[in-house]
């Protein structure tokens, strides 16, 4: 088993919808936990930490369960701007998932 | 400007010939890396450094050497490499100290023929 598995997606979803990715990983003593952003052809950047109480950044939510070990990211109100990969990174070692890819229609 | 760069951004080469990947950070971390991306597998590490002379295997080195003489930089080299090192590799570095965010450089896309 990975250590961090993702569901590839594409997920393709319309403007304005809701879309929410989950990711897993194996190591049950894994303390920090990481949603990144990567545009096409351009390197990852941090979309934000992930707390244990879960924690919300203007349309973006993380949430993090500890007893099935997974991490999730929901967007609201999607905007083309966010078609891109998303990547869950775990622990300070920086496991990465493979890439949830989505893309925003008009 | 707090940055990480790479060098050369764009390389194709053959089989054999010796390269280096330049990486140098400005951000005082301690902490640095090499990854390579391929489609379906994600970003895997290749090899890591906590400091100076401190220098760590990630998930796939075979193929790769490295060498941090200075904090700043931290070279990828392939002394010989071979098609299936054709990826796009990633530098990073983050401080030590607590959870914090990992800085990437723009990307080198390689190509071995």
């Amino acid at each position: 088993r990975k250590e961090v598995e993702q569901d590839p997606g594409p997920f393709n979803v319309p403007e304005g919808a809701t879309v929410a990715f989950n990711c897993t990983y194996s190591n049950s003593a894994s303390q920090s936990f990481f949603w990144y952003r990567q545009d096409c052809r351009k390197e990852p950047k941090l979309l934000m930490s992930v707390y244990s109480s879960g924690n919300e950044d203007g349309r973006f939510t993380a949430q993090l369960n500890r007893a099935s070990q997974y991490i999730s990211l929901l967007i609201r109100d999607s905007k083309l701007s966010d078609s891109a990969t998303y990547l869950c990174v775990v622990n300070n070692d920086m496991r990465f998932g493979a890439g949830t890819r989505l893309t925003v229609k008009p | 400007e707090a940055q990480v760069t790479q060098n050369p951004r764009y390389l194709i080469t053959v089989t054999g010939k010796k390269l280096t990947v330049t990486c140098s950070q400005n951000m005082n971390h301690e902490y640095m890396s090499w990854y390579r991306q391929d489609p379906g597998l994600g970003l895997r590490q290749i090899y890591y450094s906590m400091n100076v002379e401190v220098t760590d295997k990630g998930d796939v080195p075979e193929g790769y050497k490295v060498s941090r003489k200075e904090k700043r930089n931290f070279p990828l080299i392939l002394e010989s490499p071979s098609p299936n090192q054709t990826s796009l590799y990633f530098c990073a570095s983050r401080s030590i100290a607590g959870e914090v965010e990992q800085y990437f450089g723009p990307g080198t896309r390689l190509t071995v023929t």
